[in-house]
């Protein structure tokens, strides 16, 4: 079955380190690919996404590119900020009523 | 207010009591979700609906109940229970559920932390 597996946390960087956060995907057809972000004490928030193969998704200086050839959607940053301390999770969707979430991956952003 | 919201935030009951969970969402979209996360297994899809009156199952559902008279509500009833149903529990929304189309993307609530004593 379809499937998501992200980078274990919790991951700690210094303020205005690069992040990258690792999703690889298994699924049949054509996916839709999403990151969300969780801040403590909120509901998950989308922050990009990508529809098709070779598509970047940025937000808020986050960038995400759908690699079909190797299945996947590393989320990376410049510069963090304390800010974005969060969970970030990766999600696919293939259509139909189920969207797949990893396990999400706890950032800590030191000052 | 406009968005989706939950209700209550928090919630303590004991075990064998029934509890339910208020979802309300103001886009009038056609499908609503409920999850529960927990640690360890980011989210898992308890029951979602496609329309008012259209309900099913998803990954998790067993113990919960829900239905969807209207369009913007979505409660989620645990008929009795348990320890095991402690969670974060997430409603989310959207406005359609193909892959690549617009809308596609689900919103979500600030959740119902449930504690089953």
């Amino acid at each position: 079955g379809d499937s998501v597996t992200q980078m274990e946390g919790p991951v700690t960087l210094s303020e205005e380190a690069f992040l990258t956060i690792n999703c690889t995907y298994t699924a049949t057809g054509y996916p839709s690919l999403f990151w969300y972000v969780q801040y403590p004490g909120e509901g998950l928030q989308l922050l990009l996404k990508a529809t098709k193969a070779d598509d970047k998704g940025s937000n808020k200086g986050f960038e995400a590119t759908y690699r079909k050839e190797t299945t996947s959607f590393h989320l990376e940053k410049g510069s963090v900020q304390v800010s974005d301390s969060a969970v970030y999770f990766c999600a696919l969707r293939t259509g139909g009523f189920k969207t797949i979430f990893g396990a999400g991956t706890r950032l800590f952003v030191k000052a | 207010d406009a968005g989706i919201t939950q209700s209550p935030r928090y919630k303590i009951t004991e075990t064998g009591r029934q509890v339910t969970l208020m979802c309300h969402q103001t886009w009038s979209h056609s499908y609503m979700f409920w999850y529960r996360q927990d640690l360890g297994h980011g989210l898992r899809l308890i029951y979602y609906s496609a329309a008012a009156d259209i309900t099913d199952k998803g990954e998790v559902p067993d113990g919960y109940v829900v239905s969807r008279s209207k369009t913007e509500n979505f409660p989620l009833t645990l008929e009795s229970a348990t320890r095991s149903q402690t969670s974060v529990y997430f409603c989310a929304s959207s406005e359609s559920i193909g892959a690549g189309g617009p809308g596609h993307e689900q919103f979500f609530g600030p959740g119902t932390r449930l504690t089953v004593l």
